[in-house]
């Protein structure tokens, strides 16, 4: 079974100061793993993703992840926070088994930003 | 292109009824994937569904039950709803029916906010 630990239900930085969200997970497997943001009344967009390859990941919005497999995390981080950047933030794993790709999220990290 | 398109956004229904939502994959995505969403349980998958079938199922009751059309849309439906249905049902799609592909990620909609009173 796959599973992932996000660390701070409610982080808040200030505007310009660097974001870093935790996510530690737990896969049998070479996982997966994601981050998706939601913004109020909306979806869920995807930021970033790490498949195989190069462990840091660039995504949108200036956000980057680092894959770290000794230390089973993938850290979110922005080196300057944005106003629009407050949203909720998921961190997803999931592995390549065909038949059984389901997400499996963690519990959401609440960023807001203070001006 | 059009992303994935769910209906209704918003619904309210009363203890007991049921309810059919929809969605509208992408053009060209056969896997349909079905999430719910609640304040208490977080995300959680309910089924996914490729070329019609459905591939794999997460953990909840029977009452809660989807398909696909040969269109690649699927609906969703829940009976004999419950307070604790109350939630965020969120639709994705990807091209294929595998995420090995690296880039075949799932793409999310809206979602349809369900209340029942």
């Amino acid at each position: 079974a796959q599973s992932v630990t996000q660390l701070g239900s409610h982080v808040s930085v200030s505007e310009g100061a660097l974001v870093l969200l935790r996510c530690n997970y737990s896969s049998s497997v070479p996982p997966y793993l994601f981050w998706y943001v939601q913004y109020p009344n909306q979806g869920l967009q995807l930021l970033l993703k790490y498949t195989t390859g190069a462990t840091l990941v660039k995504g949108i919005n200036g956000f980057e992840a680092e894959f770290k497999k000794s230390e089973t995390s993938f850290h979110l981080t922005k080196p300057s926070a944005h106003m629009s950047d407050a949203a909720e933030y998921f961190c997803a794993v999931t592995s390549p088994n065909f038949g059984n790709e389901k997400l499996t999220f963690g519990t959401g990290t609440r960023l807001t930003i203070i001006p | 292109k059009a992303g994935v398109t769910q209906t209704p956004r918003y619904l309210i229904k009363t203890r007991g009824q049921q309810v059919t939502l929809s969605c509208s994959p992408i053009s060209g995505h056969r896997s349909v994937s079905w999430y719910q969403q609640t304040p208490g349980q977080g995300l959680q998958f309910l089924f996914e569904y490729f070329s019609e079938t459905q591939r794999n199922k997460g953990n909840f009751p029977g009452r809660f039950s989807g398909r696909q059309f040969s269109n690649s849309r699927s609906e969703m439906n829940v009976s004999t709803l419950e307070l604790g249905d109350s939630a965020l049902y969120l639709c994705a799609s990807r091209r294929t029916g595998s995420s090995s592909l690296g880039a075949n990620v799932l793409t999310f909609g809206a979602g349809s906010r369900l209340t029942v009173l």
